[in-house]
């Protein structure tokens, strides 16, 4: 069953702005992480934030995560051209060697 | 970092015949790989996870004896795709867990298209 419900489901913007995706789950987490996914290819592992973490910060990335509303954020500063793809959120309940349980995903059109 | 080869990245079958799907960890032992399903322009939904030496765990609604999967080894694991038809046309991605990663442990193949004609 899909956990996270990621919105928007599409994002269009100019290069040089800021994306911002959101991502609800429902049951109780050990980690959250986020992915991007290339038309047609594999995932990429962008970051992990753990259930006792509140922010975290990687490169452009920015990710927040609220366990009291169940929510996390997913922010790219300054997008690019290249940073067009499909972002996902999946959970992790245990921390270890689990299935993920991943959102439906937002699709990111960066247009030059 | 962790390397998970995925092969073949596409393949077309005839309708009846079955098809398998290689996933192998190149530089690490994976003592857990998951396999997903994605349809187009939707999320993933695992179907399955293999332990090494053990039978596969099975999803909900996930057919195994038309869905076989194989984890002999620490580095390698087959789905294999039975009795193919037109409705299993999909993109399948298999995941590997590293167990000696302590941030991170998922890393993902490269995904294989599947087209039953």
């Amino acid at each position: 069953s899909q956990q996270g419900e990621e919105d928007p489901q599409a994002l269009s913007i100019q290069e040089g702005e800021n994306a911002t995706m959101n991502c609800s789950y429902k049951t109780s987490i050990n980690n959250l992480q986020w992915y991007r996914q290339n038309s047609g290819r594999g995932l990429v592992h962008l970051i992990l934030i753990r259930s006792n973490e509140r922010e975290k910060h990687s490169g452009r990335l920015r990710v927040t995560l609220d366990t009291s509303k169940k929510s996390s954020s997913l922010l790219i500063t300054a997008s690019r051209a290249a940073d067009t793809a499909s972002y996902f959120c999946a959970t992790g309940s245990q921390g270890g060697s689990e299935k993920l349980v991943f959102g439906k995903g937002t699709k990111l059109t960066v247009n030059p | 970092g962790a390397v998970v080869s995925q092969h073949p990245s596409r393949v077309i079958c005839k309708s009846g015949t079955s098809v398998k799907i290689e996933c192998r960890s190149l530089d690490f032992q994976a003592t857990t790989m998951f396999w997903y399903r994605q349809f187009p322009k939707q999320s993933l939904m695992l179907m399955a996870t293999s332990n090494e030496g053990s039978k596969a765990t099975y999803e909900q609604g996930v057919e195994k004896d038309k869905f076989l999967i194989n984890h002999a080894s620490l580095t390698l694991s087959t789905l294999t795709v039975t009795s193919a038809h037109p409705e299993d046309s999909s993109f399948y991605i298999c995941s590997a867990w590293d167990s000696w990663e302590t941030n991170y442990g998922y890393t993902f193949g490269s995904g294989t298209r599947l087209t039953v004609v």
